[in-house]
């Protein structure tokens, strides 16, 4: 099972809603990641959890918080979004937290969310 | 600041033709660098990647790296309309980091 899985496909929420977007692989992978992406902009990471720690958030405002059941599970809970929070939320795992790791990299599908 | 530069485009090739993408970096600690294809609206698909200087090739896919000029390059030989997507160039230095990306359009 080479697959990040992501839910939902898209979501459409208020600004005073309280959301979760999922993440799931079952690749035994350490390091798990959010990035947020605009339209025709890059990939910007948001948070990486290495063996389940918290280890980057990227300056990420305290309306993104993410969290980290266990190895194979990764949430980022919403609450209280912009409408300039409307992105592409993608999942990434890796091996681990290092170069090598990233040659076995996957990304999900996405999140499309559109805040409201 | 970590900078991952590429010319966003568009890059118009015919078929059958080569393209090719450019990647400059500018932080010379970096170690890793990876090519992703990215189809509209969906999520980046990792096509190659190179540790060392020189050429690394993967079927049509060539990616060359030097590390001296901070400069590492994607070749599609044999374009195929089905190679028409934006391409990101990412570099790893304790974090992988994504250039803006170059659209790359293969007219029939």
């Amino acid at each position: 099972d080479t697959e990040v899985t992501q839910t939902p496909k898209h979501l459409v929420m208020g600004m005073t809603n309280k959301k979760s977007l999922k993440c799931e692989q079952h690749m035994g992978h350490r390091a798990m990641y959010w990035y947020k992406q605009k339209a025709k902009k890059p990939p910007e990471l948001m948070f990486v959890y290495s063996y389940e720690k918290l280890s980057i958030n990227e300056s990420v405002p305290s309306r993104f918080s993410p969290e980290c059941p266990n190895s194979s599970l990764l949430n980022l809970h919403l609450h209280a979004l912009q409408p300039e929070d409307s992105a592409l939320y993608l999942c990434a795992s890796s091996q681990d937290w290092a170069s090598r790791g990233w040659a076995e990299a996957f990304f999900g599908q996405g999140t499309r969310l559109t805040v409201v | 600041q970590k900078e991952v530069e590429q010319n966003s485009g568009p890059l118009s090739v015919p078929e059958g033709a080569i393209a090719s993408l450019n990647c400059t970096y500018s932080d010379r600690g970096s170690q890793s660098f990876f090519w992703y294809r990215q189809y509209s609206g969906k999520s980046p698909e990792l096509i190659m990647f190179i540790y060392s200087n020189g050429d690394k090739e993967d079927g049509r896919f060539t990616a060359q790296l030097n590390k001296a000029s901070q400069y590492v390059s994607l070749l599609i030989r044999d374009s195929q309309p089905s190679d028409s997507a934006t391409y990101l160039c990412a570099v790893w230095d304790n974090d992988m980091r994504f250039g803006a990306g170059t659209r790359l359009t293969v007219k029939p």
